[in-house]
């Protein structure tokens, strides 16, 4: 399985709403990372994991709250977001540690704020 | 810090034409470089990595890229472009320290009929 699945696909939400997106790889990669992409733009790190530890935080807004439960799972808990959160979570995985790999990403979840 | 810089934020070829995307990088150390393409709608699919075993590194679909480090660049090519190559295509660099990959601002690929 060389895959990163991402739930769900399409996502609306009241900016009073608290709501979850998740993320699964099942390649035994250990650094799994979460991205986001607003139109017309690369993608912005918001946060790595490393062996099911947050490593990385780009100085995201509280809102935003990661959870890594195990190797294969990452989640994002959103909670009282804006409008201009809108965009594209792409949530990604690497081999981690200190190899220079390659980031696999999923289809992402398409975010909007109300 | 390692960085990439790509020209043309657009790129418009004909069917059947040369695809080249420029991609020049900044690093302190030997850099590994990558081209991702995405989709309208889709996630990011790597298409080919550079990582010093050889400067022209071969990817998925015909495209190449040629690591040329007097130019510090490392452009993409593909030698005769299809309808199904039109997305937005992105370099990036491993960071120094391996912990995250720096992505260029994208070019968007469009081909003509």
């Amino acid at each position: 399985d060389t895959e990163v699945t991402q739930t769900p696909k399409h996502l609306v939400m009241g900016m009073t709403n608290k709501k979850s997106l998740k993320c699964e790889q099942h390649m035994g990669h250990r650094a799994m990372y979460w991205y986001k992409q607003k139109a017309k733009k690369p993608p912005e790190l918001m946060f790595v994991y490393s062996y099911e530890k947050l490593s990385i935080n780009e100085s995201v807004p509280s809102r935003f709250s990661p959870e890594c439960p195990n190797s294969s799972l990452l989640n994002l808990h959103l909670h009282a977001l804006q409008p201009e959160d809108s965009a594209l979570y792409l949530c990604a995985s690497s081999q981690g540690g200190s190899s220079y790999n390659e980031q696999f990403f999923g289809p992402g979840t398409r975010l909007t704020v109300l | 810090a390692q960085s990439v810089t790509q020209l043309g934020s657009h790129v418009s070829v004909s069917e059947g034409a040369l695809v080249l995307l420029r991609c020049n990088y900044s690093s302190s150390v030997p850099p590994y470089l990558f081209w991702y393409v995405q989709y309208p709608n889709q996630g990011l699919q790597l298409l080919l990595k550079y990582t010093s075993a050889a400067t022209l590194v071969k990817g998925i679909n015909g495209f190449e890229a040629e690591f040329k480090k007097s130019e510090t660049s490392f452009h993409l090519t593909k030698p005769s472009a299809h309808m199904s190559d039109a997305a937005e295509y992105f370099c990036a660099v491993m960071s120094s320290s391996a912990s995250k990959i720096i992505f260029g601002s994208g070019t968007r690929l469009s081909i003509r009929p």
